[in-house]
């Protein structure tokens, strides 16, 4: 069953606490990203990574790290700098070659602050 | 910095009714648009995509792509109750950021029984 799996569902940080997202996915896609989304908002992208090892900062990328250690494994960690984390973290995955170039979604990690 | 606009409704139709969506873009090198639609509380599924002018249908979706005028739409016909959510445009980046996409805020769409 092929697919793009989020872990955990819902997550609660407490104050100075560091959490971390996990995000695999089995579609042998290249590209993965890191989305947030406020309630009544668009996604905004925090951090992507097109390779194994290699990763870029998207448009809010502060108070956030990444690492892309494996193809099926991008997990984002939310700092104890991010001062306002409660959001809907939804990762996707998309082939960079042939294909459509379309992005595909995992069901999302609904984050909130103790 | 790139942007796509939606209004953000909500856009309320009857059953059976067509639904009418519609995103502008400020990137004029980008060349793929897509439509995704999200639950309320779920993540986004793709509804269409569409990359040449002119229209595309798959089954009572439409999607219509003006590259000139910077201007994609979504057309959903016999509209149901269960095409009830927010309908989010996203458009890739042109040139080296082809790979990325900027997303709208999205449109709530009702379709009433």
């Amino acid at each position: 069953d092929g697919g793009i799996t989020q872990s955990p569902k819902y997550l609660f940080r407490k104050e100075g606490q560091n959490v971390t997202l996990s995000c695999e996915q089995n579609l042998n896609h290249d590209a993965m990203y890191w989305y947030r989304q406020d309630p009544g908002q668009g996604l905004r992208l925090i951090y992507y990574s097109q390779i194994v090892n290699d990763f870029q900062k998207g448009d809010i990328a502060e108070g956030y790290s990444v690492s892309r250690e494996k193809k099926e494994s991008f997990p984002l960690t939310v700092t104890s700098a991010q001062k306002n984390p409660t959001a809907f973290y939804l990762c996707a995955s998309n082939a960079l070659t042939g294909g459509e170039n379309i992005q595909y979604f995992g069901a999302g990690t609904r984050l909130s602050v103790l | 910095q790139k942007e796509v606009e939606q209004n953000s409704g909500p856009l309320s139709v009857p059953e059976g009714a067509i639904a009418s969506l519609n995103c502008t873009y400020s990137d004029r090198g980008s060349q793929s648009f897509f439509w995704y639609r999200q639950y309320s509380g779920k993540s986004p599924e793709l509804i269409m995509f569409i990359y040449s002018n002119g229209d595309k249908e798959d089954g009572r979706f439409t999607a219509q792509l003006n590259k000139a005028s910077q201007y994609v739409s979504l057309l959903i016909r016999d509209s149901q109750p269960s095409d009830s959510a927010t309908y989010l445009c996203a458009v890739n980046g042109g040139g080296g950021s082809n790979y990325k996409l900027t997303f709208g805020k999205g449109t709530l769409l009702t379709v009433n029984p």
